[in-house]
């Protein structure tokens, strides 16, 4: 079975850091790209970063360029996001998804003083 | 960036009923790379529709995908009571890949 088990998120102050962790299973997670999609509370879906599955090809929203940064480990099975220089605006449930098919459960970062 | 602007933002209807949300991009979207998911509360989103008209593994075939060019629809064809829930569209072809705003199926 497919899971996406997400850890890592809490409240941070504005300014903070936070990395986000997405433990892979029940597939080869090697072939795979990866994403992060967020969701504010009460809003849509926001896309914010996508890795290939070879970690050479990274991608990022505007609003979070130069700010988070994406990585996996291939050999743990695992998929991150740094996240730097929070903001307020950065407060949102963030779901890692394989490609776009399966998803984890969504952690919640609350950016807040 | 490509914009998905979808419509309407809430559609009321009864189970039975017939439902087509729209989805319309700012610019040309590949066919391949256009989705549907359906999401609802305290949930991730669930991919139904991808490649414009290819169902995911599970998915009803009351769903349906079509379209071309900037203007997508997700058709389901009748509507079963597990079905009202927000539904999204996402360009996904290039190196931003963005959602729709979303349009809300709820009961009449």
């Amino acid at each position: 079975e497919v899971q996406l088990v997400q850890s890592g998120g809490g409240l941070v102050q504005p300014g903070g850091s936070l990395r986000l962790s997405c433990a892979a299973s029940g597939f080869i997670f090697s072939n795979y790209e990866m994403n992060w999609v967020r969701q504010a509370p009460g809003k849509g879906l926001e896309w914010v970063s996508h890795i290939s599955s070879s970690g050479n090809t990274l991608y990022y929203a505007d609003s979070v360029k130069g700010r988070f940064t994406i990585s996996r480990d291939n050999a743990k099975n695992s998929l991150y996001l740094q996240m730097n220089s929070l903001r307020a605006e950065d407060t949102a449930v963030y779901y890692c998804a394989r490609y776009f098919d399966r998803w984890g459960q969504g952690t919640l970062v609350t950016v807040s003083s | 960036e490509i914009v998905l602007t979808q419509s309407p933002g809430t559609l009321s209807l009864s189970p039975g009923e017939r439902a087509t949300l729209s989805c319309r991009a700012s610019q040309s979207v590949s066919s391949s790379y256009l989705a549907w998911y359906q999401q609802k509360p305290g949930q991730p989103p669930r991919l139904l529709i991808y490649a414009t008209s290819s169902r995911a593994t599970g998915i009803p075939d009351r769903f349906s995908g079509s379209g071309s060019g900037t203007d997508f629809t997700l058709t389901i064809s009748r509507l079963e009571p597990e079905d009202f829930a927000v539904y999204y569209c996402q360009q996904y072809g290039g190196s931003v890949r963005t959602f729709g705003q979303g349009t809300k199926v709820e009961i009449k």
